[in-house]
């Protein structure tokens, strides 16, 4: 089945303990992009990558890294989290950047 | 003012009603995306559109590039339909991601 696989679901940590949150694609989709979504902000992108070792920032990436070493992963890594990125998380794929899309299943990330 | 606006904010609907969700951007695009995420919050892609008009079963969207106009139709529309539906934008000059607020849409029996 194809899809995009996010770990983990729900996480809870504590402030300043580094953290990756894992996403997997089984479709060779070149482009890979990270968001998280709010109460009252929606949807922002985090990170994106149009592919292997190319990496871009998206709207909001402060506080956030990713790589992509491997066409099928981008991890998400929080090197010290804080509060305020308590989040919703959701990781994307998609064939080129203006194709469709197929979002991973979310992590619901708290930060205390 | 955001880049993305979405109207209306929530919507309420009988079954078996047409239903209309408008989306204005503000700003270049190379494409325009419908998402719809289901009160479990799962995110799924309804269209990816960069001209004209698309049709998926009782779902239609439309573009108009030269207003900067996207409208999202549901006919006949089913309690099954009730969804936060989300405009999104690829910005033109590169590929970030622009986000509407989303329209909460409920369809009562």
């Amino acid at each position: 089945e194809a899809q995009v696989t996010q770990n983990p679901r729900y996480l809870i940590t504590v402030t300043g303990k580094k953290l990756t949150v894992t996403c997997s694609q089984n479709m060779n989709h070149e482009y890979m992009s990270w968001y998280r979504q709010d109460p009252g902000l929606g949807l922002r992108q985090i990170y994106y990558s149009m592919n292997v070792e190319v990496t871009d920032k998206g709207d909001v990436p402060e506080g956030y890294k990713v790589s992509r070493k491997e066409k099928r992963n981008f991890p998400l890594i929080l090197e010290s989290p804080s509060p305020n990125q308590t989040s919703l998380y959701f990781c994307a794929s998609s064939f080129r950047a203006n194709y469709g899309y197929t979002f991973g299943s979310g992590t619901r990330l708290t930060v205390v | 003012k955001n880049e993305v606006e979405q109207s209306p904010q929530n919507l309420t609907a009988q079954e078996g009603e047409f239903i209309t969700i408008n989306c204005s951007y503000s700003v270049g695009i190379s494409a325009l995306h419908w998402l719809q995420q289901h009160p479990g919050g799962g995110i799924v892609s309804l269209f990816m559109l960069s001209s004209g008009k698309k049709k998926h079963g009782r779902l239609i969207a439309t573009i108009n590039i030269q207003e900067k106009h996207s409208s999202l139709h549901i006919t006949a529309s089913h309690p099954r339909d009730s969804a936060v539906y989300i405009c999104a934008v690829n910005l033109y000059n590169n590929n970030d991601m622009r986000f509407g607020a989303g329209t909460r849409l409920t369809v009562k029996p």
